[in-house]
């Protein structure tokens, strides 16, 4: 069984510009969140999908926007780019939730110049 | 809110030596689950255990062992025999809302 793709695997873009993110989970998992880790901050949870509806978004500013699609591929946006938003975003799949194994994909490293 | 702590930042051992990581959480869920995932250079993050707070029971697969402790909210990870490929960062993690809280993360070097 694949495992859980992102694209791009990385990305080098201007302060305020946007950039999308690309999710594929597991065949069959329905949930797909997102997080993003930096060396400052860790591991912090953006957003989380199930069936295209959002259950819980985590404390980000607006600039940060995503969505799942009826295949549960999911993206990810973050509009009007700046040098915080640099950092590892990880997508993770799961069959149903949180409170099952959550398979992480390979992340896409974003650089802000 | 849910809390995981991870008090140790960096461990360096030497091969074949035991390595215990600590995790410390913090719920009012009654119901939850805890993991533990190791993410090496390559920066994938790849699932090592899961564990529901009903299980109290410890495990072990392979060198890798875990022990829940309810009464202490702790959820520690020992590695056994250590090896160069262990070397990581290892984090706790507790499940809630739909989301997972991650510990800072623990480095663990591991030097043949």
């Amino acid at each position: 069984k694949a495992g859980v793709t992102q694209t791009p695997r990385y990305l080098i873009k201007t302060r305020g510009q946007q950039v999308t993110l690309s999710c594929s989970p597991i065949s069959g998992h329905r949930s797909v969140s997102w997080y993003q880790q930096t060396p400052g901050q860790g591991l912090q949870f953006l957003f989380e999908y199930f069936s295209e509806t959002q259950r819980n978004k985590g404390n980000f500013p607006g600039r940060f926007s995503g969505r799942q699609f009826s295949n549960s591929r999911s993206e990810m946006n973050v509009s009007t780019l700046e040098l915080g938003d640099s950092a590892l975003y990880l997508c993770a799949s799961s069959l149903v939730g949180s409170s099952y194994e959550q398979y992480f994909g390979p992340g896409t490293r974003l650089t802000v110049t | 809110a849910q809390k995981v702590t991870q008090a140790q930042t960096e461990i360096s051992v030497v091969e074949k030596e035991d390595v215990t990581l600590d995790c410390v959480y913090e719920t009012r869920d009654t119901t939850y689950y805890l993991f533990w995932y190791k993410q090496p250079p390559s920066g994938e993050l790849v699932f090592l255990i899961r564990r529901n707070s009903f299980d109290e029971q410890n495990e072990i697969s392979g060198r890798y062992s875990w022990n829940f402790q309810k009464s202490t909210s702790s959820f520690n990870f020992t590695i056994t025999a250590s090896q160069v490929v262990d070397s990581a960062v290892y984090f706790c993690a507790l499940s809630g809302d739909y989301k997972l809280s991650f510990g800072a993360g623990t480095t663990v070097t591991v030097r043949a």
